[in-house]
């Protein structure tokens, strides 16, 4: 089956760096993903890593290690609407296509 | 270019009474989703569309939900009865084709059944 881990709160300092770590176990994957979400709004979509390594895109950096079954997502320059939920997905191969599993996000809090 | 469209965008219903969602999708996407997210959860997938087959529905109760999506274009979710259990939000996404990962989500129903 599968399982997807992360912190469920955060807390960190504005203009600070902050890693939310993800460990997932999968039968068939395929990529996996990082969403926004703040509190009553839809997901957005962050990054996308399917091989290892670093994935840096602004601010948001993203990294996968796939024999480790772990991923982590990087804020540099933190702030105050960085406060949010952030959604690790993992993409998993079944039959007839792919089926993205969600875990259940780690709530992000920026203070001054 | 409009993003994923849903209505209604909250809906208080009681117990054992029916209940519609609607989405439409970003114009040319051939793949929908939908999703169930509770409160401090991630989503979970109820049913997902290629064009108008639902090509994984494995997560949906069957005895109280049904779906559809006439034309390959807007899609109903519908339950019937609802139970205090349903209560969550629902959130349509769609995406290009299912070989494209980036997932485009709308802005949800929140329902609540009392």
């Amino acid at each position: 089956g599968q399982n997807i881990d992360q912190p469920t709160e955060m807390t960190a300092t504005e203009g600070a760096i902050v890693q939310i770590n993800c460990t997932y176990q999968t039968s068939g994957f395929n990529g996996l993903f990082w969403y926004q979400q703040h509190a009553g709004e839809a997901p957005t979509f962050l990054s996308y890593n399917v091989l290892d390594g670093l994935e840096e895109k602004g601010r948001f950096s993203s990294f996968l290690s796939r024999s480790k079954g772990y991923s982590y997502l990087l804020l540099k320059e933190l702030q105050m609407k960085d406060s949010a939920s952030y959604l690790c997905a993992v993409r998993d191969v079944i039959t007839g296509g792919f089926k993205t599993i969600f875990g259940a996000g780690t709530r992000l809090f920026v203070k001054a | 270019e409009a993003g994923v469209v849903q209505s209604p965008r909250y809906k208080i219903i009681e117990k054992k009474q029916p209940v519609a969602f609607w989405c439409n999708p970003i114009s040319g996407h051939n793949t929908l989703y939908w999703y169930r997210q509770n409160l401090g959860q991630g989503p979970e997938l109820l049913i997902r569309y290629e064009n108008e087959e639902a090509v994984d529905d494995s997560q949906l109760p069957k005895d109280r939900f049904s779906a559809e999506r006439l034309k390959g274009v807007d899609s109903t979710l519908k339950i019937q009865p609802a139970e205090l259990g349903d209560s969550a939000v629902y959130l349509c996404a769609s995406s290009l084709d299912r070989s494209r990962y980036e997932q485009y989500f709308g802005p949800g129903t929140r329902l609540t059944v009392t």
